[in-house]
């Protein structure tokens, strides 16, 4: 079992929609969250961090986090066609490695 | 700033060659960390170095190797070279060791033949 599990999708909304992406995790050492963005051909660009549970909120984009149920969630509002990349979560137990779920390929359709 | 800078960008290779990629950091960053990406096993930590000692290890072979530079800069080389190799190498940075945050380079995408 990966420590972190991330739905590949593909995902496909229409425009305007809220688009909705999870992991999970099994090491409950981690603390810090991290959500990349990656588009086609490119290296991923830091999205959100968040340390510890909680929500983090950044223009359309709404960072989750849920250490009881070891689950994190990236929320995106009124979803754009410039959003149509591979989204990653990642997390780390400090001054660690990143462990990466699998990406979610999500396309935002006009 | 400038950011994460990765060359080359494109390599080809043959099975038993050996590669060497290059990665320069964000300027004033003094980690740099080293991952594969590929579309069977995702992104996979390879090791990182800070002050041009290596502090962190993922788990592959040791054909696998790396190195960091007073600069910063860090190289990578991979030996003895495999078709399961090929893959996107990404190099990502920050700027101390404790740091949670990394920035990444666009990747040299590698392709074994």
């Amino acid at each position: 079992q990966k420590e972190v599990e991330q739905d590949p999708g593909p995902l496909s909304v229409p425009e305007g929609a809220i688009v909705s992406l999870n992991c999970t995790y099994s090491n409950s050492a981690f603390q810090y969250f991290m959500w990349y963005r990656q588009y086609s051909r490119k290296g991923p660009e830091l999205l959100m961090y968040t340390y510890s549970s909680g929500n983090k909120e950044d223009g359309r984009f709404t960072a989750q986090v849920d250490k009881s149920s070891k689950y994190i969630s990236l929320f995106i509002r009124d979803s754009q066609p410039s959003d149509s990349a591979t989204y990653l979560c990642a997390m780390s137990q400090g001054a660690q490695k990143l462990v990466f779920g699998q990406g979610t390929r999500l396309t935002i359709n006009p | 700033k400038a950011g994460v800078t990765q060359t080359p960008r494109y390599l080809i290779k043959t099975r038993g060659q050996q590669v060497t990629l290059s990665c320069s950091p964000i300027s004033g960053h003094r980690s740099v960390s080293w991952y594969q990406q590929t579309p069977g096993q995702g992104l996979q930590f390879l090791f990182e170095y800070f002050s041009e000692t290596q502090r962190n290890k993922g788990n592959f072979p040791g054909r696998f190797s790396g190195r960091q530079f007073s600069n910063s800069r860090s190289e990578m080389n991979v030996s003895t070279l495999e078709l399961g190799d090929s893959a996107l190498y990404l190099c990502a940075s920050r700027d101390r060791q404790g740091q949670e945050t990394q920035y990444f380079g666009p990747g040299t995408r590698l392709l074994v033949l």
